[in-house]
């Protein structure tokens, strides 16, 4: 069965630190992989989509960037983070048709 | 632009009640509609979907309900128990699209009391 591991489970950074969440897919291969970002109130925004290694495509413009070195793992990193970056971020994959995406199990990021 | 709005924000229901959270979506080319059910601290998993060739589905507790031409949907939960207390989101996916992910509306913090 396919499974998702999303890493760490919590992270507090200062500001201007860099990050790098990681996520890994096992039991299926070129998987459709995303990430979302989760703030109270405002749902599930998705921040990059990615169909294949080096294949990166962006929703929102911002201080984050993605990056997919093997096909079943998925790296979201910024170089300096921002208060604004704080929120609950989540990794998920799907099969090519793109239904039935499954998620990870979050990271709470608190920007300090 | 919100291409899924759904409501209410939050709701409190007695256990044993019918709870029932509505989406909207604007995209007619939409074609697949699935809600989400989270847990605090956890990723949302999926707990039912349905796509415009039918009009409901059923799976146990949970029907969701479709309405193509007023471009709606709902999810209702039968006899709501405590353990239904969660964090709803409803989506929506153009399947025949590029490779860009579900829509999600911005979710209905459901209370089930005892």
């Amino acid at each position: 069965s396919q499974t998702i591991h999303q890493w760490p489970a919590t992270l507090v950074q200062p500001v201007g630190s860099p990050l790098s969440l990681e996520c890994t897919v096992e039991g299926t291969s070129n998987p459709n992989l995303y990430w979302y970002r989760q703030a109270a109130g405002r749902g599930l925004q998705l921040l990059f989509y990615s169909v294949g290694i080096g294949q990166i495509s962006s929703e929102v413009p911002q201080n984050l960037s993605a990056s997919r070195p093997q096909d079943r793992q998925f790296i979201l990193s910024s170089k300096k983070l921002l208060l604004s970056d704080s929120g609950f971020y989540l990794c998920a994959w799907s099969g090519p048709y793109r239904d039935r995406c499954t998620f990870g199990s979050g990271t709470r990021l608190t920007v300090v | 632009q919100q291409q899924v709005k759904q409501s209410p924000q939050s709701l409190i229901v007695q256990k044993g009640g019918i709870s029932i959270i509505n989406c909207a979506y604007e995209n007619t080319a939409f074609d697949y509609f699935p809600w989400y059910q989270q847990f605090p601290g956890k990723g949302p998993a999926l707990l039912i979907a349905i796509r415009p060739d039918v009009s409901e589905k059923k799976e146990g507790r949970f029907t969701i309900s479709f309405n193509k031409s007023a471009k709606q949907f709902s999810l209702h939960i039968m006899d709501s128990q405590p353990g239904d207390s969660a964090t709803y989101f409803c989506a929506a996916l153009y399947s025949g699209g590029g490779a860009d992910g579900l829509t999600f509306g911005k979710g209905t913090h459901l209370i089930i009391q005892p």
